[in-house]
């Protein structure tokens, strides 16, 4: 069974704090993906990556930086938390190719940054 | 860019009454579509999909298809039950976004006894 595991189901830190996300696949996929999801906007996507080492800034990267040094782990790092930063964080994956291949999600991160 | 649009909700529907929910989409090239669902307190899961103009995905007595001419991929099951209450997002896949899903704002749906 496909699985994609997040390193906390709940989080909550202070602002300025560095905050990282932990994302791991067992599937051997290139692709990896890290979401947002707020109560009315849906899902938006922050970063992905094509494959080790290599990075694209999705439609929200500002305030996060991600790591892939391994295939099957991808991490989004807060460098300084801010309030407007709580949120639902989902990470996925998915295997290289066309566009019909889907995405296997985690169960999210909760992160709260009072 | 790519785009997706969605009937918002709240929907709230009698057990066996029949849904719709509205997508439509706008994006260059040949996307991908997709619905995925939320269950209260988890992550996202495929629900169903379609990779071409008239396909019809379908799955759990969910149906939705593929219509290049309307730009649409409305969701459609004939007799919901309470167990499919539960976030449903709308999303498309291409190439012009390194495959990364362009998803919809989502529609809660409600399903009482």
């Amino acid at each position: 069974d496909v699985k994609v595991t997040q390193s906390s189901r709940y989080l909550v830190k202070r602002t300025g704090e560095k905050v990282f996300l932990e994302c791991v696949q067992d599937m051997d996929h290139e692709n990896m993906f890290w979401y947002r999801q707020d109560p009315g906007l849906g899902l938006r996507l922050i970063y992905f990556s094509y494959d080790v080492k290599m990075k694209e800034k999705g439609d929200i990267p500002e305030g996060y930086s991600v790591s892939r040094e391994k295939k099957e782990r991808f991490s989004l790092i807060l460098e300084s938390a801010s309030t407007n930063q709580t949120s639902m964080y989902l990470c996925a994956s998915r295997a290289a190719g066309a566009s019909g291949y889907e995405q296997f999600f985690g169960p999210g991160t909760r992160l709260t940054v009072l | 860019g790519d785009s997706v649009t969605q009937m918002e909700g709240p929907v709230t529907l009698s057990e066996e009454a029949c849904l719709t929910i509205n997508c439509t989409y706008t994006a260059t090239g040949y996307p991908s579509l997709f619905w995925y669902v939320q269950y209260p307190g988890e992550g996202l899961q495929l629900l169903l999909k379609a990779t071409k103009a008239d396909d019809k995905g379908s799955n759990k007595g969910f149906e939705a298809t593929y219509r290049k001419e309307t730009t649409s991929f409305h969701l459609e099951k004939g007799s919901v039950q309470v167990s499919d209450s539960a976030v449903y997002f709308c999303a498309l896949a291409s190439s012009n976004s390194g495959y990364a899903l362009n998803f919809g704002k989502g529609t809660s749906l409600l399903v009482t006894p």
